[in-house]
C-alpha cells in the first residue's frame, strides 16, 4: 500500500532550537518525495523535493530508503517557520500527503 | 500573475443544495486536481484530470462531478450538500512528468448548514 505517515501532529520548539519533523513513507517503486508548507492564511507551496537535494529556507531533508524516511531538518528554527508542513508522495503522479504537523516555534 | 485561482474563496449554504467551485490555471500545466482538506486538516486527493481527461477519481460519493472544459479549467459540482462535505477544497496544477510539484490555489472553504 502507499502510504505517508507523519507522526506527530504538533511539534513545538523554542525559537533557535533543532527541528526534526519525521516522515515514513511506504512504496515499493522508486520513491518521488516532496515537502509542502502551509503558512498561516496562504496557500501550501512546495517547500522541497527530494531529486533536488537542496536547501530551502535552511531546511534539508534526506531520503533514507533503508529505512523508508524522508525526514525534515533545520538546525535553528526561527519564528517565522511556524507553520503546517505535509509530507508527499508521489506515485503515478497522484500525490498522496501524511497527515500533517504542524510546527510551533515559540519565541 | 501566474497562479492557480479558485473562486469563491467561501462558500455557505444549507443542506440539499447545489453548488459549484471553479478553478483555472495560466501557468500552462496540463494536468489539475482536487483535494478535500478536512477538519483535522487531512488532505485527501478527489480527482485528477489530464488534457481535458479524468485520470483519477478516488472514492468519492457520485454527488461530486468535476467538468474540464480546457486544460485550464478544472470545476467542481457538488449536488444535495451534506453536513460532512463542510471543508477546504483545494485546486492544484502541474505538469505531468517526473518529480513536478503541484502548485496550489488558495482553497474554498465550504460550509453545510
Amino acid at each position: 500500500a502507499q502510504r505517508v505517515t507523519q507522526p506527530e501532529k504538533l511539534l513545538s520548539v523554542f525559537k533557535g532550537a533543532p527541528v526534526e519533523l519525521k516522515c515514513n513513507y511506504s512504496y515499493s517503486g522508486s520513491p518521488e518525495l516532496f515537502w509542502y508548507v502551509q503558512y498561516s492564511r496562504q496557500r501550501l507551496q512546495l517547500l522541497l523535493r527530494h531529486i533536488s537535494r537542496e536547501s530551502i529556507k535552511g531546511f534539508t531533508a534526506d531520503l533514507n530508503k533503508g529505512e523508508t524516511s524522508f525526514h525534515l531538518k533545520k538546525p535553528f528554527a526561527q519564528e517565522e517557520d511556524s507553520a503546517m508542513y505535509y509530507c508527499a508522495l508521489q506515485p503515478a503522479g497522484k500525490l498522496i500527503f501524511g497527515q500533517g504537523t504542524t510546527l510551533q516555534v515559540k519565541p | 500573475d501566474t497562479a492557480v485561482s479558485q473562486t469563491p474563496k467561501y462558500l455557505v449554504t444549507q443542506m440539499g443544495n447545489d453548488k459549484s467551485i471553479k478553478c483555472e490555471q495560466n501557468l500552462g500545466h496540463d494536468t489539475m486536481y482536487w483535494y478535500k482538506q478536512d477538519s483535522k486538516k487531512f488532505l485527501k486527493i478527489m480527482f485528477s484530470y489530464n488534457n481535458k481527461e479524468l485520470i483519477i477519481n478516488e472514492t468519492v460519493p457520485n454527488r461530486f462531478s468535476p467538468k474540464s472544459p480546457d486544460k485550464a479549467h478544472l470545476n467542481l459540482h457538488i449536488n444535495s450538500l451534506e453536513l460532512g462535505d463542510s471543508a477546504v477544497y483545494f485546486c492544484a496544477s502541474r505538469l505531468q512528468g517526473r518529480q513536478s510539484p503541484l502548485h496550489f490555489g488558495n482553497g474554498t472553504r465550504l460550509t453545510v448548514t
